[in-house]
């Protein structure tokens, strides 16, 4: 069975840092790019970043650049989001989703980040 | 970046309606746009790639048109199941960009 799976999130102070990740299982996982997608409580999505299959290229959304970091790691088929210098509007569900060139067609479950002091 | 704008923010409807949802584009994006269905508290479906395509298992009721910078969705007889949030998204550019979104309720 295709799965994705998002772990890592949890509450943090402004200004401060968490690491998400995504599990994939049941396809090969070096053959997609892969994107974060995230949804601030009530709003609509937005997508985040994404990350070629080998690691090479990444792209992320203006809001984050400098502090939002996306990589991967094919041995372990995991995609990792490393977030810093977190602002309270960076509160939102993260979905890690596989990009197969012509949209998102497998979407983990998400998790949730929550930035407040 | 290219910016998506949808229309409308929400759309009333019955059972049975034909709804149709519209998605524009801030410069041309040839074909290269895709819908969503989420519904709450669960992750998006992918319904329709290059702006026309069903994705595999979607029912047919389902369908997109358009290219550059004006695109459609239709769903043809609204379903129970259908009530939810849909969204577009263009993939013309590696900064790919979603839709604010278009909630379907029930009349």
């Amino acid at each position: 069975e295709v799965q994705l799976v998002e772990s890592g999130g949890g509450l943090v102070q402004p200004g401060g840092s968490l690491r998400l990740s995504c599990a994939a299982s049941g396809f090969t996982f070096s053959s997609y790019w892969m994107s974060w997608v995230r949804q601030a409580p009530g709003k609509g999505l937005e997508w985040v970043a994404n990350v070629k299959e080998d690691g090479s290229e990444k792209y992320y959304v203006d809001s984050v650049k400098g502090r939002f970091t996306i990589s991967r790691d094919n041995a372990k088929n995991s995609l990792y989001l490393q977030m810093n210098s977190l602002r309270v509007e960076d509160t939102a569900v993260y979905y890690c989703a596989r990009d197969h060139g012509n949209g998102m067609g497998v979407w983990g479950q998400g998790t949730t980040a929550t930035v407040s002091s | 970046d290219i910016q998506m704008t949808q229309s409308p923010s929400t759309l009333s409807a019955s059972v049975g309606d034909r709804v149709t949802i519209t998605c524009r584009a801030s410069q041309s994006i040839s074909s290269w746009l895709a819908w969503y269905q989420q519904k709450p508290g669960k992750a998006p479906k992918l319904l329709i790639y290059k702006a026309s395509s069903l994705e595999s298992g979607v029912p047919s009721r389902f369908s997109g048109r358009g290219s550059g910078t004006e695109f459609t969705l239709t769903i043809s007889s609204l379903q129970p199941d259908d009530f939810a949030t849909y969204y577009c998204q263009q993939y013309n550019s590696h900064l790919k960009t979603f839709g604010q979104g278009t909630k379907v309720e029930s009349k």
